[in-house]
């Protein structure tokens, strides 16, 4: 079956990292991009930024360029989502997602929660 | 980047009528590339339309899709208990690609 499992919540303090998987699961990881998108509390959805699984290019939102890092780990078939200086605007569910580089997203992981406090 | 506005913010009908979902583009969307997404609480988004007007794998007719350039409807004939959700829009026509604020369909 075709899956997208994240990890488990996280809480981090004000000026910490948070570090979120994202395994995927049956279907060909080259011929896809994995997306993250963030959902703060009642709030749309943002898109943070993507990973190419067949050569590791990335491209990420202006908003999030230089506290963001989206890796490809072609052994674990796994991408990760690495977010710094984190403030109380972070806290939200973070989604992983599977499309093209500019194109809608047809598989979505189950989301991780963020929490981001003193 | 391109603003995406959906009204109602809130629509309250009941099963069994017709739901008409509005998503206007601040700018023309390129070649049409506007989807529809189904949110219900605790779960992550699920793609219901691609292309403005193309369902997605498992998606029942009484859903589609329709506009193009700066204004796109998502209609649902006829509403069934499971269809109350949020429902946003995406733009992918434009990088980076934006999604809209969400319209909340609740029972009336």
């Amino acid at each position: 079956q075709v899956h997208l499992v994240q990890s488990g919540a996280e809480v981090k303090k004000p000026g910490a990292s948070v570090k979120v998987s994202c395994k995927a699961s049956g279907y060909a990881f080259s011929t896809y991009a994995i997306h993250w998108v963030r959902q703060a509390p009642g709030q749309s959805l943002e898109w943070m930024g993507w990973v190419i699984a067949d050569d590791g290019r990335t491209g990420y939102s202006q908003k999030f360029e230089g506290r963001i890092t989206i890796t490809w780990d072609t052994s674990a078939s796994t991408a990760y989502m690495d977010l710094s200086s984190l403030t109380s605007e972070d806290t939200a569910v973070f989604y992983c997602a599977r499309g093209g580089i500019d194109l809608y997203y047809d598989l979505w992981g189950q989301g991780t929660l963020v929490t981001v406090s003193s | 980047e391109i603003v995406l506005t959906q009204s109602p913010g809130t629509l309250s009908l009941s099963p069994g009528e017709r739901a008409t979902l509005s998503c206007r583009a601040s700018q023309s969307v390129g070649s049409s590339y506007l989807a529809w997404y189904q949110q219900k609480p605790g779960q992550a988004p699920r793609l219901f339309i691609y292309d403005a007007s193309i369902r997605a794998s498992g998606i029942p007719d009484r859903f589609s899709g329709s506009g193009s350039g700066t204004d796109f409807t998502l209609t649902i004939s006829r509403l069934e208990p499971e269809d109350f959700a949020v429902y946003y829009c995406q733009q992918y026509g434009s990088s980076p690609c934006s999604f809209g604020q969400g319209t909340k369909l609740e029972i009336k």
